[in-house]
């Protein structure tokens, strides 16, 4: 059972327009979402989260948009840029007990940015 | 601040084997959480570690396990490798894990199981 979902495996964009990802999710629980962007042969870096009491986060071009009754996340980019191209996944947090929080990843979208 | 270190960076195995991977956190950081990336299933959780115990346990089977020591250094083991098994291997850290803790990633290691 997939908690967190990307439904869309890719998704292309010319620069300068806007990039639109979405995650869905269903538990609950999660009070936490943070998008990783991850460029081939690295790790994931964190690039912007939103806490389950606010509905919006913005820095610089990113900004995360929270629907809690709708258990969807999206995440802007605007302008894109084509350094923006790599794989996006959307995490959720939840408490895992001894003091702990853990995280649930999508599967991932891989942004295109057509210069 | 160095970065999270993941050691080796490739390997390549044949079936029935056992690989350990090592991972080494940003300094401070006790919490070393592991993750399976494949391109079907993108993150998958296999466990974390904090002070030296298992803390946190994804749904994989008892062929992979861990351990962290007490610099905080984590070693990832699976035995008995599979075809199934290959996959990037991540190592994330984090201060305590706690509800202000950002998660750090390492770059990798990518093994081959042939």
């Amino acid at each position: 059972d997939q908690q967190v979902k990307q439904n869309s495996p890719s998704l292309s964009v010319q620069e300068g327009r806007i990039s639109i990802l979405n995650c869905d999710y269903t538990n609950s629980m999660f009070d936490y979402f943070l998008w990783y962007k991850k460029y081939p042969a690295e790790g994931p870096t964190f690039l912007i989260s939103i806490s389950s009491i606010k509905d919006k986060n913005e820095d610089g071009r990113f900004t995360v948009f929270l629907n809690k009754s709708a258990k969807h996340l999206s995440l802007h980019i605007v302008p894109s840029q084509p350094g923006d191209s790599a794989v996006y996944f959307c995490a959720a947090r939840a408490y895992s007990g001894a003091g702990s929080y853990q995280l649930t990843f999508g599967k991932g979208t891989k942004l295109s940015v057509i210069p | 601040k160095a970065g999270v270190t993941q050691t080796p960076r490739y390997l390549i195995k044949t079936r029935g084997q056992q690989v350990t991977l090592s991972c080494s956190p940003i300094s401070g950081h006790r919490s070393v959480s592991w993750y399976q990336q494949t391109p079907g299933q993108g993150l998958q959780f296999l466990f974390e570690y904090f002070s030296e115990t298992q803390r946190n346990k994804g749904n994989f089977p008892g062929r992979f396990s861990g351990r962290q020591f007490s610099n905080s250094r984590s070693e990832m083991n699976v035995s008995t490798l599979e075809l199934g098994d290959s996959a990037l291997y991540l190592c994330a850290s984090r201060r305590d894990g706690t509800s202000t803790d950002t998660q750090y990633f390492g770059p990798g290691t990518r093994l081959t199981v042939l």
